[in-house]
């Protein structure tokens, strides 16, 4: 079973501020993918095949990674990104999520 | 615009059954693959079973491997998830989700459904 930890676990970020999140994978996959989760509410496929983003998600998100090591990217952090976002892996059964991080405001 | 809405859930007894159902509507369910992924109470998400477009493949995580059956009616547009033998670890709200435009990808889910497995 390949295991993705995400790292932080927790973080805050003050509006404006850059904000990066972490998945590293146990072994190889061929892409990540992420989702996006505000409390209370399903997640949200926001990011696929390591960079793409998935409609209505706003272009200060990025994704980029290879191999074991991925991330996403705000450029510029804003109050609706608060949420916790996961890491998903496909490459092998059984899919496997991260644990996720759960981003606050500052 | 595509709709996954859930049902089934409950309070069951450990060793007991239940049957989710995920009625899908705003696309041609025939030609997705189908999965179900669960949430613990304040916890992350765990995949749980997947099922290919015409029903033919399925795959489980190995906890749930013999005691849950994914299937689907693809006349009725909707997806089941027969859980035998429950345990308090199977706990959780259960979400189905569908293809994201045919990668394969779980890209459009449904409110989800709480299961609670306790005596």
């Amino acid at each position: 079973e390949i295991v993705l930890t995400q790292s932080p676990t927790t973080m805050a970020a003050s509006p404006g501020e850059k904000v990066t999140l972490n998945c590293l994978a146990s072994s190889s996959v061929s892409y990540m993918n992420w989702y996006q989760q505000k409390s209370g509410a399903s997640p949200k496929l926001w990011i696929y095949g390591t960079s793409n983003l998935a409609s209505g998600v706003p272009n200060r998100f990025s994704g980029s990674g290879s191999g074991t090591s991925y991330s996403l990217t705000i450029s510029s952090m804003e109050a609706e990104d608060v949420a916790t976002y996961y890491c998903l892996q496909l490459s092998s059964y059984p899919w496997t999520f991260g644990g996720g991080t759960k981003l606050e405001l500052k | 615009e595509v709709q996954l809405v859930e049902s089934g859930g409950g309070l069951v007894q450990p060793g007991r059954s239940l049957k989710l159902s995920c009625a899908a509507s705003g696309f041609t369910f025939s030609n997705y693959g189908m999965h179900w992924i669960r949430q613990a109470p304040t916890k992350g998400l765990e995949w749980v079973a997947s099922i290919s477009p015409s029903g033919g493949s399925t795959y489980y995580r190995d906890s749930v491997k013999g005691r849950f059956t994914i299937s689907r009616d693809n006349a009725k547009s909707t997806l089941y998830l027969q859980m035998d033998s429950l345990r308090s670890e199977d706990t959780a709200t259960y979400y189905c989700a569908t293809d994201f435009h045919g990668t394969g990808i779980p890209g459009y889910w449904g409110q989800g459904v709480m299961v609670t497995v306790s005596s």
